[in-house]
């Protein structure tokens, strides 16, 4: 089965500084990598997602590339504002499955 | 506007109690989901249906059991909890491919004592 890593585990940045997230996967058919994020006591909430088809993708802040060569992918978060502090999880699937497999998650602090 | 809703949000159960955790959908999404998420912890995956079949992860012990008795309701069943079950359950839906996003629920935060 796949399996997601994910690196840092916990991450602390100055407001206003960029922050990044990496994550491999071992199974070269996943093609479809979400990108979730949980608040303390909340639910995960999809921020971003790529497909394998591209290599990144942009959505104002926050912005996901993608190495299929290498099977890995990135998070990148620029300007970083408190409210971005959060736990965030990457994860895998192929697109004709329903099994996401997540990565272990990076706590992210914005120190203000 | 809550589109996946799960009750109780807080559920205390005794060890070996069987309880039920519900959750309902106003998205009518085909695929339901239940993920367990124990603290500092990722979700893991439990089952899911995908319309009515029962697509059950090879890992999950046989405790746990799940019911949709129809396209917006789905069940979790755990027959006997122990302290190890305390966790967070969390429900998603999504429609039918594999890349739609899954909605998840706010999760019920389940103590076993």
């Amino acid at each position: 089965g796949e399996n997601v890593e994910q690196h840092p585990s916990t991450l602390s940045v100055q407001e206003g500084d960029s922050a990044v997230i990496k994550c491999t996967y071992s199974d070269s058919a996943s093609n479809y990598f979400p990108w979730y994020k949980q608040e303390l006591g909340k639910r995960p909430q999809l921020i971003i997602d790529i497909r394998s088809n591209v290599g990144e993708k942009k959505d104002q802040r926050i912005a996901v590339t993608l190495n299929k060569t290498a099977k890995h992918f990135s998070l990148h978060i620029t300007e970083t504002q408190p409210e971005d502090s959060a736990v965030y999880f990457c994860a895998a699937s192929l697109n004709w499955a329903n099994n996401l497999f997540f990565g272990t998650g990076t706590r992210l602090t914005v120190i203000p | 506007d809550a589109m996946v809703i799960q009750n109780p949000r807080y559920q205390v159960t005794q060890f070996g109690k069987p309880v039920t955790l519900s959750c309902s959908q106003t998205l009518n999404h085909n695929v339901m989901y239940w993920y367990q998420q124990k603290s500092s912890q990722a979700p893991k995956l439990l089952f899911h249906y995908y319309d009515k079949d029962f697509n059950n992860e090879a890992d999950t012990p046989d405790n746990f059991q799940s019911r949709r008795p129809n396209t917006s309701f789905c069940f979790l069943d755990i027959r006997s909890p122990g302290l190890g079950d305390a966790a967070m359950y969390l429900c998603a839906t999504s429609g039918l491919a594999g890349d739609d996003e899954q909605f998840f629920g706010p999760g019920t935060r389940l103590t076993v004592l």
